[in-house]
């Protein structure tokens, strides 16, 4: 039982450039949830979903897509990334509401 | 829409000191609280929760009571240590339908320092 693991942990892009933040999870979560920690802002809502196949945005999902194929996976896209995208991103999943959610250990990006 | 509301920081205390870090909410019907703490250099881990009025969350010596009548989930501990040097989130989730439900709403976060 893994729980919930991000990868990669560290990035560096330059602007323009698109790429995929992985999250998995082992625990047959129905919820998963990304979000975006700032200096001073707390953790934004991205995008979140409460099962495969369905998604919904959440707080500041310009610039981010996502899909859910698999209750497993729950990827986050960069489609072309800005320099405020720079950011510690947060994946997190949950069985159900009452216990709360569950995080990964984040992936910290940077783009120049 | 929901939102949270913690006490500005940062919070510097000497060990054994009594340790309150406030929060209130603003939400529709009834939702569940947590506290998460971060630990330098890592991810969120849940601390503790309440989901009704009247609930109190405890963990590792640290607790918070669900009051609904002044919309608050204040964070205390009664003696803290260097090892509770941490950023501390509140958070709420939504369990009212609509577009909120299932959606968890942070705080700011608190930064917690306690020295020797």
């Amino acid at each position: 039982n893994a729980g919930v693991t991000q990868t990669p942990k560290f990035q560096v892009l330059k602007t323009g450039q698109s790429m995929t933040l992985q999250c998995a999870q082992d625990m047959n979560h129905e919820y998963m949830s990304w979000y975006r920690q700032d200096p001073g802002m707390g953790l934004r809502l991205i995008h979140y979903s409460v099962g495969a196949g369905i998604t919904d945005q959440g707080e500041v999902p310009n610039g981010y897509n996502v899909s859910r194929s698999t209750t497993e996976d729950f990827p986050l896209r960069l489609l072309s990334a800005a320099p405020s995208q720079t950011s510690v991103y947060f994946c997190a999943s949950s069985l159900t509401l009452a216990y709360g959610y569950t995080f990964g250990s984040g992936t910290r990006l940077t783009v120049v | 829409g929901n939102s949270v509301t913690q006490m500005e920081g940062p919070v510097t205390l000497s060990e054994e000191a009594f340790l309150t870090i406030n929060c209130t909410y603003t939400a529709t019907g009834y939702p569940s609280l947590f506290w998460y703490v971060q630990y330098p250099g890592e991810g969120l881990q849940l601390l503790l929760k309440a989901t009704k009025a009247d609930d109190k969350g405890s963990n590792k010596g640290f607790e918070a009571t669900y009051r609904k009548e002044t919309t608050s989930f204040h964070l205390e501990k009664g003696s803290v240590q260097v090892s509770d040097s941490a950023v501390y989130f509140c958070a709420l989730l939504s369990n009212a339908g609509g577009t909120s439900y299932g959606k968890l709403t942070f705080g700011q976060g608190t930064i917690l320092t306690v020295h020797p």
